[in-house]
């Protein structure tokens, strides 16, 4: 069974300060993953792809990948309250596999 | 370009209906993926297709059916409606390469009564 986990949270994040958002995966065979954001009652927003070990940055996002490790993160810097939403990982294998999501709150 | 649409938004149906929902890609990609969303189990996939061929299917019985056109359009059909069906569908399009990112349609919200 391939997996993606993520801390479910919630996480709460001051304004301003940077958020940071884990995923592990069980399987090496990935070689893509994908941070989406979701506002509550709304559909899933592509915000970042990584295929390659190291840093991709986007803005105010980072995306960090340790393929040794087996994991994905997304570094937020300068928070702010419009960041609040779940931030669902999801690896490729063969099909999209996503996490549970983890409930991001930026408190101003 | 026009992102993913879904059609209805909304459907209420009753147990033991069946209904068809339907996903239309963004122009130029091939791949049309479905999942099913719900507070419980959260994303989960249902079915890939990829030129008219399905080519990922996930774990669902055999209820939950789909198919894609010739123009990419695709269609997912649920049979004998079950009140656990409840959840929000959602499409998703690629360009259809292997780790083409994928991006959401704004979902169709099923309530089976």
């Amino acid at each position: 069974q391939k997996e993606v986990e993520q801390n479910s949270g919630p996480l709460s994040v001051p304004e301003g300060a940077i958020a940071s958002l884990n995923c592990t995966y069980s399987d090496r065979g990935s070689q893509s993953f994908f941070w989406y954001r979701q506002y509550s009652g709304k559909s899933p927003e592509l915000i970042m792809f990584i295929y390659s070990n190291g840093d991709k940055e986007d803005g105010r996002f980072t995306a960090q990948l340790n393929k040794a490790s087996q994991y994905v993160s997304l570094l937020i810097r300068d928070s702010q309250p419009s960041d609040s939403a779940t931030y669902l990982c999801a690896g490729r294998y063969g099909k999209l596999t996503f996490g549970t999501g983890t409930r991001l709150t930026i408190i101003p | 370009k026009a992102g993913v649409t879904q059609t209805p938004r909304y459907l209420i149906k009753t147990r033991g209906q069946q209904v068809t929902l339907s996903c239309s890609p963004i122009s130029g990609h091939r791949s049309v993926s479905w999942y099913q969303q719900t507070p419980g189990q959260g994303l989960q996939f249902l079915f890939e297709y990829f030129s008219e061929t399905q080519r990922n299917k996930g774990n669902f019985p055999g209820r939950f059916s789909g198919r894609q056109f010739s123009n990419s359009r695709s269609e997912m059909n649920v049979s004998t409606l079950e009140l656990g069906d409840s959840a929000l569908y959602l499409c998703a399009s690629s360009l259809g390469q292997i780790d083409s990112e994928q991006f959401f349609g704004p979902g169709t919200r099923l309530t089976v009564l």
